[in-house]
């Protein structure tokens, strides 16, 4: 069966410091994979999605960048956080366009 | 901008109650529709998915969908404090990424 693991669970970082968080996917090829950032109360902002190693979508303009190294593994990064970047981030995964979406655990990332 | 309504609530309703949620879309080339649970602090969970017109039921669970109102729909039945949750309406987006396009959610209140 296909699982998707994200780390960390929590993350406090400070403002201007460098960000990497992961997704990987197992028990499946070829995934679609995406990154989701939820506010706290509000609903689910995607900021980037992907099809293929390497091909990466962003939905809205920010100080993120994701990157596709292999096939089920899926990053985001930034190099300086901003207070705003808090919040409570998910991968999630498909695999084809009318298929739900499976979410990770989710990393929820405080800036201090 | 292809948008997903749903009243944010929160619907309260009693233990034992049929709780009815809604959602309507913008999306007319929409094909799949999906809902997800999300508890307080936790990503969200997949519960029901449909794909025609109609009714689909799942043990407690009946999504409706009616694609000519663009119109989607969740009841409970018998519920349980333990249905306590947001519950998130997902529909496909009509470019075949597999994107989703999320509402912001309902809060349901199961009161014992």
């Amino acid at each position: 069966s296909q699982t998707i693991h994200q780390w960390p669970a929590t993350l406090v970082q400070p403002v201007g410091s460098p960000l990497s968080l992961e997704c990987t996917v197992e028990g499946t090829s070829n995934p679609n994979l995406y990154w989701y950032r939820q506010a706290a109360g509000r609903g689910l902002q995607l900021l980037f999605y992907s099809v293929g190693i390497g091909q990466i979508s962003s939905e809205v303009p920010q100080n993120l960048s994701a990157s596709r190294p292999q096939d089920r593994q899926f990053i985001l990064s930034s190099k300086k956080l901003l207070l705003s970047d808090s919040g409570f981030y998910l991968c999630a995964w498909t695999t084809n366009s009318n298929q739900p979406q499976h979410f990770g655990d989710g990393t929820r990332l405080s800036i201090l | 901008q292809k948008e997903v309504e749903q009243n944010s609530g929160p619907l309260s309703v009693p233990e034992g109650a049929i709780a009815s949620l809604n959602c309507t879309y913008s999306d007319r080339g929409s094909q799949s529709f999906f809902w997800y649970r999300q508890y307080s602090g936790k990503s969200p969970e997949l519960i029901m998915s449909i794909y025609s017109n109609g009714d689909k039921e799942d043990g407690r669970f009946t999504a409706q969908l009616n694609k000519a109102s663009q119109y989607v729909s969740l009841l409970i039945r018998d519920s349980q404090p333990s249905d306590s949750a947001t519950y998130l309406c997902a529909v496909s987006h009509s470019s075949n990424t597999g994107k989703l396009i999320f509402g912001q959610g309902t809060t349901l209140q199961v009161k014992p």
